[in-house]
């Protein structure tokens, strides 16, 4: 039972590059979010999703999709990587909204 | 719409000591659970405890307690005989139903040997 995967661990990009943070889950749980932390503060939601087939947005959705085709992935993608985006990304599973199961992170630095 | 404030960025208590971390929230729906996750230096999040809103039994766990006012809306973390490894960053959390999660900016505690 491996819980909660995210890749890569680390991603350096540059401005206006594109890529895909993966997320996987193998406790079949509906919700999945994505986060991500700026040094020093909290975690802020970016989407979110209920569902197979059900996404969402949260508090700061400008520059990343997400769709989400089956209940285990749910990857967040950016479409065109800004400095303001460097930040640690984390993605999260849950039953119904219960207690959330958080991956290792990714560490993203846009140049 | 959904608001997490921790009031207290920085906190240190002596180790074997007790301390109480601060949390208040806001929200409008009406089936949600409150949560105080660790985060230590390694980043990875870590479940502390959970209250279920519609409970008012205090939720506790080992040298963990929570102290839920749901009518003020506080939701204070207590932790008892401090240890070292309690040294981390507290964040308290509001999860609904409807699927989306606050977390407030964190609590950083130092426990001091």
């Amino acid at each position: 039972n491996a819980g909660v995967t995210q890749t890569p661990k680390f991603q350096v990009l540059k401005t206006g590059q594109s890529m895909t943070l993966q997320c996987a889950q193998d406790m079949n749980h509906e919700y999945m979010s994505w986060y991500r932390q700026d040094p020093g503060m909290g975690l802020r939601l970016i989407h979110y999703s209920v569902g197979a087939g059900i996404t969402d947005q949260g508090e700061v959705p400008n520059g990343y999709n997400v769709s989400r085709s089956t209940t285990e992935d749910f990857p967040l993608r950016l479409l065109s990587a800004a400095p303001s985006q460097t930040s640690v990304y984390f993605c999260a599973s849950s039953y119904m909204g219960d207690t959330q199961y958080f991956g290792p992170g990714t560490r993203l630095t846009v140049l | 719409a959904q608001t997490v404030t921790q009031s207290q960025p920085e906190m240190s208590v002596q180790e074997a000591e007790t301390v109480t971390l601060s949390c208040t929230y806001d929200t409008s729906e009406n089936n949600y659970y409150l949560f105080w996750y660790k985060q230590p230096p390694s980043r990875q999040m870590i479940l502390v405890i959970r209250q279920e809103a519609y409970k008012q039994q205090n939720a506790t766990e080992n040298r963990f307690s929570v102290n839920f006012q749901k009518a003020a809306k506080s939701f204070s973390l207590k932790i008892s005989d401090s240890q070292l490894g309690d040294t981390a960053m507290y964040f308290c959390a509001s999860h609904t139903n409807a699927g989306k999660s606050t977390f407030g900016d964190g609590t950083t505690l130092t426990v001091k040997p």
